[in-house]
């Protein structure tokens, strides 16, 4: 398996907190995305970084932020939570940005009370 | 952006058959489409990655086409085993030159024994 873990696995919030979830790697991969996958929308792309201090915005952008200080970790951030954020969250990476495949962690499951 | 069409939402097939799995695209012709398979509770894993001149790749009892004239790509599993249930994604990129992959939703694959 490629190394890649996020944590944590599970959190239960309240709605108005702020959270933060961690993706790890040890790949040295350049390109790290952020999805969120709920039934009926299948995955979609959150936001994703091509290079330290380098991201971008996907499809469902809005209220969430990211960084990448380092090229192994890659934050994802909910400043204020709502329900309407309750899902699972895969970190992925890539060698190659879209030229390749990309590996999944194992997810991050969230709900937002 | 682009937008995917994975036809069935779920498919029953008897252990020992092919089983066929439809994905549809719009928009413009990527360069490469890919597939991945995904288990209850696990992130998706990378299975088969298939570029714009090839019409065909194999790997193992895994077959995919791609017919860009049709904008249309087809993956079957030979001699299907009930450990081959799972939920199946074909990913596009998002754009030419994009770094970011479009996912469907997804077919939900069942063998029967």
């Amino acid at each position: 398996d490629a190394g890649i873990t996020q944590s944590p696995r599970h959190k239960v919030t309240e709605t108005g907190t702020p959270v933060t979830l961690r993706c790890h790697q040890t790949e040295n991969h350049r390109y790290m995305y952020w999805y969120r996958q709920d039934p009926g929308h299948g995955l979609r792309l959150i936001h994703y970084s091509y290079g330290v201090k380098d991201t971008d915005k996907g499809e469902v952008s809005d209220g969430y932020s990211v960084s990448r200080s380092k090229t192994e970790d890659f934050l994802l951030t909910l400043e204020s939570a709502t329900s309407s954020q309750t899902s699972v969250y895969f970190c992925a990476i890539s060698a190659q940005g879209g030229r390749d495949e990309q590996f999944f962690g194992p997810g991050t499951r969230l709900t937002v009370l | 952006s682009q937008k995917i069409e994975q036809n069935s939402e779920a498919l029953n097939i008897q252990e020992g058959k092919t089983a066929t799995l439809t994905c549809n695209y719009t928009n413009y012709s990527p360069a490469y489409l890919q597939w991945y398979r995904q288990d209850p509770g696990r992130g998706p894993v990378f299975l088969l990655l298939i570029r714009e001149n090839e019409k065909e790749k194999r790997k193992e009892r895994l077959k995919v086409t791609f017919d860009t004239t049709l904008k249309q790509s087809l993956f079957h599993i030979t001699a299907s085993q009930p450990a081959d249930s799972a939920t199946y994604l074909c990913a596009l990129p998002s754009g030419a030159g994009s770094y970011q992959l479009t996912f469907g939703k997804g077919t939900k694959l069942s063998v029967i024994p």
